[in-house]
């Protein structure tokens, strides 16, 4: 079946350490992926999306993702996490609506 | 506040009672979607309108949910007879978009529905 995965349910960091989130989709043809975050309490927001152009994506926060279309991967990551990053991120790719992977839990100690 | 709107925040009912849910999009998006949110789940599609129309509804929307956007703006969502199994956060989102053009969905707070 076609799906969003994304490998880790659950990463603990140390604040300053360098983060990945892995992201693969199984869809074919054009596809426009989308990271989202949910800070605790808070409603799912944007944190990059990519389209087209530049594989490297910037988004907020300091955060970037890498499309990598023969891996079929758009993995997010940050070269030094904040204790504020502590959230659930969440890859999707938009097939008309947002398909979204299952969330991962990110816990970063102060 | 401009963004996206939902009313309740919270929702708690016996099983077999009907429960309706209201969202508010931002105002000038034609686009309004509906998903459902379960512990340790990314959201998951059930509906969405474009303007007034019911364009696209997911099998997992069964015969006791209903949605609806009457004047192309803000949109309901009702469930009959609720289930425990119904026991999720549903969540709006609102957008602009045209044809196969889609841009980013701004998501409200949720609702979050506990059935007993």
């Amino acid at each position: 079946a076609q799906s969003v995965s994304q490998h880790n349910h659950h990463v603990i960091l140390s604040e300053a350490a360098s983060l990945e989130l892995g992201c693969n989709y199984s869809y074919g043809g054009t596809v426009n992926l989308f990271w989202y975050v949910q800070y605790p309490g808070q409603h799912l927001q944007l944190l990059l999306k990519y389209f087209s152009g530049d594989p490297l994506v910037k988004g907020i926060k300091g955060f970037e993702a890498e499309f990598i279309k023969s891996k079929f991967s758009f993995n997010l990551r940050k070269p030094s996490v904040q204790w504020s990053d502590t959230a659930e991120y969440f890859c999707a790719v938009i097939k008309g609506k947002l398909i979204f992977g299952q969330g991962t839990t990110l816990q970063v100690k102060p | 506040d401009t963004g996206v709107s939902q009313d309740p925040r919270h929702k708690i009912t016996k099983r077999g009672q009907n429960v309706t849910f209201r969202c508010d999009p931002i105002s000038e998006h034609n686009r309004l979607y509906w998903y459902r949110q379960t512990l340790g789940q990314g959201p998951e599609f059930l509906t969405y309108f474009q303007n007034e129309a019911q364009l696209e509804k997911s099998r997992l929307l069964s015969d006791r949910f209903s949605a609806e956007r009457p004047k192309g703006s803000f949109s309901t969502l009702e469930i009959q007879r609720t289930e425990q199994g119904d026991s999720a956060m549903y969540l709006c989102a609102s957008s602009l978009g045209a044809g196969e053009s889609y841009n980013e969905q701004f998501f409200g707070p949720g609702t979050r529905l506990t059935v007993l």
